[in-house]
């Protein structure tokens, strides 16, 4: 099975909002509300930052925001700040893969 | 606090065999699956299969089967990933982590750990 399709890039200004699309197909990202997003500063490890779609474990700014629609799903960052430039990758459930997909992978940049 | 320690970096030859591993702390290490991630240098994330440490039971992704072995062994809480012969395409950053299932199904991950940096080259 491919990858999440992700952009690449993205970028925004400080606090300005950016949202990052991750799209897959009825088979994943669109039959099932697993979708995760993870985010990944340089040299260190992912760390979850919203999962089922649009939930946000203990500690997550709200700043940050999940929704989805279709077999696309989007993380919304919301009041750009300089620690959010870094990979953002989206998950979901894959129905007869049982180990999931992730994105490609979207690179954030605070201008 | 929930924490997976990994091995240190590693650099070996082609051919040779390597072994690195994954010590989980803070919570109950035989009730949860741990998972082992790719990313190879500039790359994504990809799956390379998951493992139980309570009965070792596996799933291999299908790119990864027969090219890697994983292990557990619960009395110390340390999971390991394990290759007989690597090669240079085998150069990559490797986590672990801890998968939240639910019906059999991963749902998302929730820990990771640090990462191990392999490099193989002669």
């Amino acid at each position: 099975q491919s990858a999440l399709t992700q952009p690449p890039s993205a970028s925004g200004s400080p606090g300005q909002s950016v949202t990052i699309s991750c799209t897959g197909t009825s088979s994943d990202v669109g039959g099932y509300n697993y979708v995760s997003w993870y985010q990944q500063h340089p040299g260190k490890a992912p760390k979850l930052i919203i999962y089922e779609v649009d939930e946000r474990p203990s500690g997550v700014p709200d700043r940050f925001s999940g929704s989805k629609s279709g077999n696309t799903a989007s993380l919304t960052v919301s009041g750009l700040q300089a620690e959010d430039e870094a990979d953002y990758y989206c998950g979901s459930y894959a129905g007869s893969n049982n180990l999931g997909l992730f994105g490609g992978g979207t690179k954030l940049t605070v201008l | 606090e929930v924490q997976l320690v990994q091995s240190g970096a590693e650099v070996k030859k082609p051919g040779e065999s390597l072994r690195i591993s994954c010590k989980g702390s803070g919570y109950t290490f035989t009730d949860y699956w741990v998972g082992w991630v790719r990313q190879m240098p500039g790359g994504g994330l990809e799956w390379m299969g998951i493992i139980y440490p309570r009965d070792s039971d596996t799933t291999y992704s299908p790119s990864f089967q027969g090219h890697v072995t994983f292990s557990a062994d619960k009395s110390i809480n340390t999971a390991y990933l394990h290759w007989n012969s690597l090669k240079a395409s085998d150069t990559a950053m490797f986590y672990c982590a801890r998968p939240i299932m639910f019906r059999g199904i991963i749902v998302n991950i929730d820990f990771w750990g640090q990462g191990t940096l392999v490099t193989v080259s002669s």
